[in-house]
């Protein structure tokens, strides 16, 4: 069965400074990864996904993941933070392209 | 317009009483999703529908039913609400995999729901 780990449930960080959040995933077969934004009072929206071929993949609003399938892992990271990036993140996997399991969440303060 | 739209968007209700939530999308997608959200607990899987005769049990369908009353429509029934669904409810949205690629999914805003 196929699981996501969000490490963290919050991560405050300095606007303008650089930012990870950590996903985790276990499957037993080929993965499809996806990160989602939500912001306040909204619904999820895709950031950015990896199905196949590299390993870097960049999305919206500056944000890029790596796959690194050793570590089954597909971190969120991003150089410089804005105010405007406040919001909570869900990290997602799929395998046999039926349904998508979240993670829990992680939810991003940027401090002034 | 929105390409998922969830109707209504509050409501709050008392125990026992019977529910709709409504979900309609115009991005031509054959499959639908209905999710609850709860804080800490991120999204859980109520019911699936991969077309309109297609209706399948997601991880927590106990006290919930679904209509797919066409391919633009999916609602959500609470037959007799109780206090412990009180969450924020999302449908969504997706195009079935492509060359054996999952597809994203597309969500609504968002049903918040208050059962007292």
């Amino acid at each position: 069965a196929q699981s996501v780990t969000q490490l963290d449930s919050q991560v405050p960080v300095f606007e303008e400074a650089p930012v990870e959040l950590r996903c985790n995933y276990s499957s037993s077969v080929s993965v499809y990864l996806f990160w989602y934004v939500q912001y306040p009072n909204q619904g999820l929206q895709l950031l950015l996904k990896y199905l196949s071929g590299s390993t870097l993949v960049k999305g919206i609003n500056g944000f890029e993941a790596e796959f690194n399938k050793s570590q089954t892992s597909f971190h969120l990271r991003k150089p410089s933070v804005h105010i405007s990036d406040t919001a909570e993140y869900f990290c997602a996997v799929s395998d046999r392209g039926d349904k998508i399991i979240f993670g829990k969440g992680t939810r991003l303060h940027i401090l002034p | 317009d929105a390409d998922v739209t969830q109707t209504p968007r509050n409501r709050i209700t008392k125990t026992g009483k019977r529910i709709m939530l409504e979900c309609s999308q115009t991005k031509g997608h054959d499959r639908m999703y209905w999710y609850r959200q709860d804080p800490g607990l991120g999204l859980r899987l109520i019911y699936y529908s991969f077309d309109v005769k297609d209706i399948n049990k997601g991880e927590i369908s106990d006290g919930y039913s679904v209509s797919r009353q066409a391919q633009a429509k999916f609602s959500l029934s609470l037959e007799s609400a109780i206090p412990n669904q009180t969450a924020l409810y999302f449908c969504a949205t997706s195009d079935p995999p492509m060359g054996g690629l999952s597809q994203p999914q597309h969500f609504g805003d968002g049903t918040r729901l208050s059962i007292l």
